[in-house]
């Protein structure tokens, strides 16, 4: 079945230094979202992506479609210790199960 | 509009027991989702409702198992609990399919002894 890698499991980086995050499908994706969880809280949806290769920019946030719609890639600029937290990205396949995978997601730390 | 509400929000119990978890999804909303999340695993689906019909299903045994209700609230329930089940259970509503946005609650943290 249609399964979602994410790494790196863990990033631990300096205020100040920029992180990215990648997620790789083993099916061609529909569309792609990602989530951010807070410690303790849940994921809440940042974006969507469905074109091939399409880029979306949030603030410091840039994500990444792959062209061929497998990959995908969230990037943010200059990190802050308010970006602390698990990113998931979650990929729909091609089939009309209109079914979420999810990857194991990258948990992100800050040094301050 | 008020968020995705799930009760309890902690339950323990030991093994051999039944636990039910409910969630009230944002109004409007017609699909819900469950999730199963430990450290270990990530996010694992569990099921999807929609009108009351379960559209789609993970890869969990027959001891989990869920229901939709005609006001789009849904139950999820676990039979003969085990120590593995300890886990976060999420719900997620979505407006119309399991993969529009998903709109999480709070979670149910189930402790298993």
């Amino acid at each position: 079945g249609q399964q979602v890698m994410q790494i790196p499991q863990y990033q631990h980086v300096q205020e100040g230094e920029d992180f990215t995050t990648y997620c790789n499908s083993s099916t061609t994706l529909s569309n792609i979202q990602w989530y951010k969880q807070r410690p303790g809280g849940h994921p809440v949806f940042l974006i969507q992506l469905v074109k091939s290769g399409e880029v979306k920019k949030q603030k410091r946030l840039t994500f990444q479609f792959g062209e061929a719609k497998k990959n995908s890639s969230l990037h943010i600029t200059a990190t802050q210790t308010t970006d602390v937290g698990t990113y998931f990205c979650a990929g729909q396949g091609m089939d009309s199960s209109y079914k979420l995978i999810f990857g194991s997601g990258t948990r992100l730390l800050v040094r301050p | 509009k008020a968020g995705v509400t799930q009760t309890p929000r902690y339950l323990i119990k030991t093994r051999g027991q039944q636990v039910t978890l409910s969630c009230s999804p944002i109004s409007g909303h017609r699909s819900v989702s469950w999730y199963q999340q430990t450290p270990g695993q990530g996010l694992q689906f569990l099921f999807e409702y929609f009108s009351e019909t379960q559209r789609n299903k993970g890869n969990f045994p027959g001891r989990f198992s869920g229901r939709q209700f005609s006001n789009s609230r849904s139950e999820m329930n676990v039979s003969t609990l085990e120590l593995g089940d300890s886990a976060l259970y999420l719900c997620a509503s979505s407006l119309r399919t399991g993969s529009d946005t998903q709109y999480f609650g709070p979670g149910t943290r189930l402790t298993v002894l």
